[in-house]
């Protein structure tokens, strides 16, 4: 079993629905949470970031974490062709062998078509 | 600007050529990592250094090694590629100020292998 699994899509929504994008994970060990989101042929551009279970919001997207259930989210709102991109969650331990080691879900493919 | 940059994007070699990847960092960070992402893949890491203490992850191939020779550079070097080792190498950083810190990656070099 991964240690985080991530629906890898594709996800195809029209312009302006609200996007869904979920993980589940397995380690009761991490303790930060966050959202990356990556281009094609880019690197990973850090979204959003959380801590704690609850939400974050940050312009059009929320990010939703329920450490009872190891399950986070990322909502998008109003979604717009430049949020074609992959999303990709990555957990992080408070300690551990290897300083902040990000362990990241597959991705999710996500095209916003007009 | 740009401010972790790696080079070359693109990087062609022959299988069981010797083959070295270059990130340089404009940031001052103390902690360098290596990430390998395969296609449709999760990124892995690979290795990271504190300042000059390197920390090899568990898993990763006796082929692959790191140097970083200041605070700014740091590189991959992968002594015999084979073509399972054709894929994206993202290199990220952070400050070190402790492991909540984020991550910044640059834009990655692709590999293939001939």
């Amino acid at each position: 079993q991964k240690e985080v699994e991530q629906d890898p899509g594709p996800l195809s929504v029209p312009e302006g629905a609200i996007v869904s994008l979920n993980c589940t994970y397995s380690n009761s060990a991490f303790q930060y949470f966050m959202w990356y989101r990556q281009y094609s042929r880019k690197g990973p551009e850090l979204l959003m970031y959380t801590y704690s279970s609850g939400n974050k919001e940050d312009g059009r997207f929320t990010a939703q974490v329920d450490k009872s259930s190891k399950y986070i989210s990322l909502f998008i709102r109003d979604s717009q062709p430049s949020d074609s991109a992959t999303y990709l969650c990555a957990l992080r331990n408070a300690g551990g062998t290897s300083y902040g080691k990000l362990t990241f879900g597959q991705g999710t493919i996500l095209t916003v078509h007009p | 600007d740009a401010m972790v940059i790696q080079n070359p994007r693109y990087q062609v070699t022959q299988f069981g050529k010797p083959v070295t990847l270059s990130c340089s960092q404009t940031l001052n960070h103390n902690v360098m990592y290596w990430y390998q992402q395969k296609s449709s893949q999760a990124p892995k890491l690979l290795f990271h250094y504190y300042d000059k203490d390197f920390n090899n992850e568990a898993d990763t191939p006796d082929n692959f090694q790191s140097r970083r020779p200041n605070t700014s550079f740091c590189f991959l070097d992968i002594r015999s590629p084979g073509l399972g080792d054709a894929a994206m190498y993202l290199c990220a950083t952070t400050t070190g100020g402790g492991a909540h810190q984020p991550q910044h990656f640059g834009d990655g070099t692709r590999l293939s292998i001939l």
